[in-house]
């Protein structure tokens, strides 16, 4: 079975805190990405990477910064946690788009809260 | 650029009544077309997917979607729906011959199905 894991399904952390989200996946996907979901606004990228230590910006990447040190791993960094970045965090993985149709396989969430 | 517009933020359909979930979406090139589920706390799982030839498409738990390119839609049918059906149905689109698999997903529609 192919997974997608996110080491913290729950977190509270305050405000000015810096915060790691872990996430792992076990297909030996090039492609990893992290999206933020809010009420209201559906899914929204953060950042992705297609390949080890490489990254480019989403469509909201301010605030956020990542590190792909390894392939199976990706990670989401909140430098200086705020209030506004509360929220259900996904991550996800796909294969190269000339190898695949572009299916992305989730996480099931970090829900952070930042007080 | 891709957008995609899910105009029902819910729905709520009595069980066993027949459901359709909108999807529109805009681009400039040609497209793969997506519809993802998440159940409660979840994470999100694909349902079924367009990538060329008929323009019906049939995915997991019974659901169908129809691809229209005149009107630029991707509406998601389901017959006769069930109380585990309940959950919010995201669309998403993606661009054919992009470098990445960057998905851009609608603001989601929650199915509420009542006994």
């Amino acid at each position: 079975d192919v997974k997608v894991t996110q080491s913290s399904r729950y977190l509270v952390k305050r405000t000015g805190e810096k915060v790691f989200l872990e996430c792992v996946q076990d297909m030996d996907h090039e492609n990893m990405f992290w999206y933020r979901q809010d009420p209201g606004l559906g899914l929204r990228l953060i950042y992705f990477s297609y390949d080890v230590k490489m990254k480019e910006k989403g469509d909201i990447p301010e605030g956020y910064s990542v590190s792909r040190e390894k392939k199976e791993r990706f990670s989401l960094i909140l430098e200086s946690a705020s209030t506004n970045q509360t929220s259900m965090y996904l991550c996800a993985s796909s294969s190269l788009p000339g190898g695949s149709n572009g299916e992305l396989f989730f996480g099931e969430g970090s829900r952070l809260t930042v007080l | 650029a891709q957008s995609v517009t899910q105009l029902d933020s819910q729905v709520p359909v009595f069980e066993e009544a027949p459901v359709e979930l909108r999807c529109n979406y805009s681009s400039s090139v040609s497209v793969y077309l997506f519809w993802y589920v998440q159940y409660p706390n979840q994470g999100l799982q694909l349902l079924l997917k367009y990538l060329s030839g008929s323009t019906l498409v049939k995915g997991i738990n019974g659901f169908e979607a129809e691809f229209n390119k005149s009107q630029t839609s991707f509406h998601l049918r389901k017959p006769s729906v069930h109380i585990s059906d309940t959950a919010e149905y995201f669309c998403a689109v993606r661009g054919r011959g992009g470098a990445t698999n960057k998905l851009i997903f609608g603001t989601g529609t929650l199915l509420a199905v009542q006994p």
